[in-house]
């Protein structure tokens, strides 16, 4: 049973343009929420977080938005540069556990 | 500096070999993972160390065997694996396992391939 879902294997965006990555959870437990950007064959590297107390978080390029009522959360990188080119994984914590629950990750391709 | 570092970076090992993975983090993070991740897949947890003593085992056989010999220092024991062991091992370190703010480090893995 998958608690955490990134339902677009991939996505191609245009640089300079607007990337935005979903993610779906379904356990309302989960009280904390990051992204990670992953190249090939590196570890996973630690972009952003948000707390399910607020519905959005702001770091340069990145803003991560959260729907708790939707039990939606999205990821926007504008404008989007080559370099973004990854898979990027959503994560989700359990209230007081220390285990990340990841989706199943998304392919984001920036065209020149 | 939010480095973790992993060693080797390549292994191929045979199945009656027994070798070991080292991870190693100096931002005083007190709690310390193992996970596994296939291609194309999520990272899967395999162990979770709070303050060098082990508090998560999801389940995985015995063939892997953890160690924290210090706060800064996880290492992995491996010993009579099999083929479809061969993955990226990731280790990660994290502040206060309990804090609210929860980021997890990444080193960048050991690629693991057993013959």
């Amino acid at each position: 049973d998958q608690q955490v879902k990134q339902n677009s294997p991939s996505l191609s965006v245009q640089e300079g343009r607007i990337s935005i990555l979903n993610c779906d959870y379904t356990n309302s437990m989960f009280d904390y929420f990051l992204w990670y950007k992953k190249y090939p064959a590196e570890g996973p590297t630690f972009l952003i977080s948000i707390s399910s107390i607020k519905d959005k978080n702001e770091d340069g390029r990145f803003t991560v938005f959260l729907n708790k009522s939707a039990k939606h959360l999205s990821l926007h990188i504008v404008p989007s540069q080559p370099g973004d080119s990854a898979v990027y994984f959503c994560a989700a914590r359990y209230q007081g556990a220390q285990k990340l629950v990841f989706g199943q990750g998304t392919r984001l391709t920036i065209n020149p | 500096d939010t480095e973790v570092t992993q060693t080797p970076k390549h292994l191929v090992m045979g199945m009656t070999n027994k070798k070991s993975l080292k991870c190693e983090q100096h931002m005083g993070h007190r709690a310390m993972y193992w996970y596994k991740q296939k291609a194309k897949k999520p990272p899967e947890l395999m162990f979770v160390y709070s303050y060098e003593k082990l508090s998560i085992n999801e389940s995985v056989p015995s063939r892997f065997s953890p160690e924290c010999p210090n706060s800064s220092l996880l290492n992995l024991h491996l010993h009579a694996l099999q083929p479809e062991d061969s993955a990226l091992y990731l280790c990660a370190s994290s502040q206060e396992p309990h804090l609210t703010a929860y980021e997890q480090y990444f080193g960048p893995g050991t690629r693991l391939t057993v013959t």
